[in-house]
Order: C-alpha cells, then structure tokens, then sequence
C-alpha cells in the first residue's frame, strides 16, 4: 500500500534557529512530490513540486530536496511567520493515465521569537 | 485571477442530515478532487472528476457522492451524516493532474 510518512509530527524551533522536515514515502511509480503550507482554518498553499531525485528548489528560506525515498524541507533562519504545518504529497499514477495526490499527516512547525 | 472557490465556508448540520458542497476550479482547470481533512491529520482523498465522471474515489462509503458540471465547477454530497463526518473538506482543481490548486475549505460540523 502507498504510504507517505511525515516527521517529526510537531516541532518548535527559536527564530533564526535552522532545521529540516522529513517526508518519506513507499510508493508505486512516483510521479512527483508537493510541499504545500497550510495555516489553521485555511487550505494547502502550493510551495514546490520536485520531480527526480537529485532535485532541489529554494524559495526564501525553504529549500526542498528529493531523494529515491525521502524528501526533505530545509528551513534556514526561520521567522515567526514560517510558523505554519508542512505537508507532504507524492503524485502516483491510477488506472486510466490519471494521477491522484496522496498526502503525508503534516509537521507542525512553531518558530518563536 | 480566480483561485479556487469553496462555498459555503461554515456550515453546521445535525447527525442523519444531508449536506451539499460546491468547488469552483480555477481558471483554465477541469479536473476537481475532493478530500477530506480530519483535525491534526493530512488530507484524504475522497475522489476526483474529470469531464463529468468520478475518475477514482479513496477508502470513503457511498454516502459520499459528487458530480462535476459541464463549467468544471462540482459539487460533494454526504448523505446520512455522522459526527465522525466532521472535518475540514478541500477541494482541488488540476489541469492534467499537476498542478493541484486547492480552496480554503468548507468546515462541517456535524452536531
């Protein structure tokens, strides 16, 4: 069964205080991994889309990285407004050439000041 | 440029009651997927339409049905609600499947 797994589950960081999130996944036929940011009450706002491992993409302080297994966001010197949860999806095809989007369970990120 | 629109933002039913759902796509997107999101937890898929039929649906009864209109705008339905129907319920349009642009989400409460 596909599965996605995401950790830690909760984290708290000081501002300015770098570290890196964890999306691994056990997948069939990976056709591509999405880092989405969602505030409370809200819906998931699009960050990066990686397609092959060895792929990075940066914006701001966050930086995404893919691997055969893993992904990683890397956030560097966070601020207080990085504080959000951090979704992981991996994009897996269906029967019929369609895709569907199948996500992780989130890591909540606090950054204090 | 519209994102996508989820309507109505609140909504608060009673156990056994029926509820409707609308999404409308962004522009220029014809495919919609629903899913379903638990406090604390990720998104669930519950299914996806394309050119008006339910393309695959997740691990979700039949009390959970859609229907996509000839605009791409589309509507869930849950029938014979439960409190454990209580949730956040996003929906996402695609152009080709990639992509996903997702709305703020209809918050049931099922009472």
């Amino acid at each position: 069964e596909d599965q996605v797994t995401q950790s830690p589950e909760a984290l708290r960081l000081q501002e300015g205080e770098s570290s890196s999130l964890n999306c691994s996944y056990t997948v069939s036929g990976l056709r591509g991994l999405f880092w989405y940011r969602q505030d409370p009450g809200k819906g998931p706002e699009f960050l990066f889309t990686l397609y092959s491992a060895g792929e990075e993409k940066e914006k701001e302080r966050l930086k995404a990285t893919l691997t055969k297994k893993e992904s990683f966001l890397h956030i560097t010197a966070p601020k207080p407004e990085d504080s959000a949860t951090y979704l992981c999806a991996v994009l897996l095809p269906f029967s019929g050439g369609y895709n569907k989007l199948i996500f992780g369970a989130g890591t909540r990120l606090a950054v204090h000041p | 440029d519209a994102g996508v629109t989820q309507s109505p933002t609140h909504l608060i039913k009673t156990r056994g009651q029926q509820v409707t759902l609308r999404c409308s796509p962004k522009s220029g997107h014809d495919t919609v997927s629903w899913y379903q999101q638990a406090l604390g937890q990720g998104p669930q898929f519950i299914f996806q339409y394309y050119e008006e039929e339910e393309r695959q649906r997740g691990n979700f009864p039949d009390r959970f049905s859609g229907h996509q209109f000839p605009n791409y705008s589309s509507e869930l339905n849950v029938n014979a609600l439960l409190l454990g129907d209580s949730a956040l319920y996003l929906c996402a349009s695609s152009f080709t499947g990639d992509g996903y642009t997702f709305g703020s989400g209809t918050r049931l409460t099922v009472v």
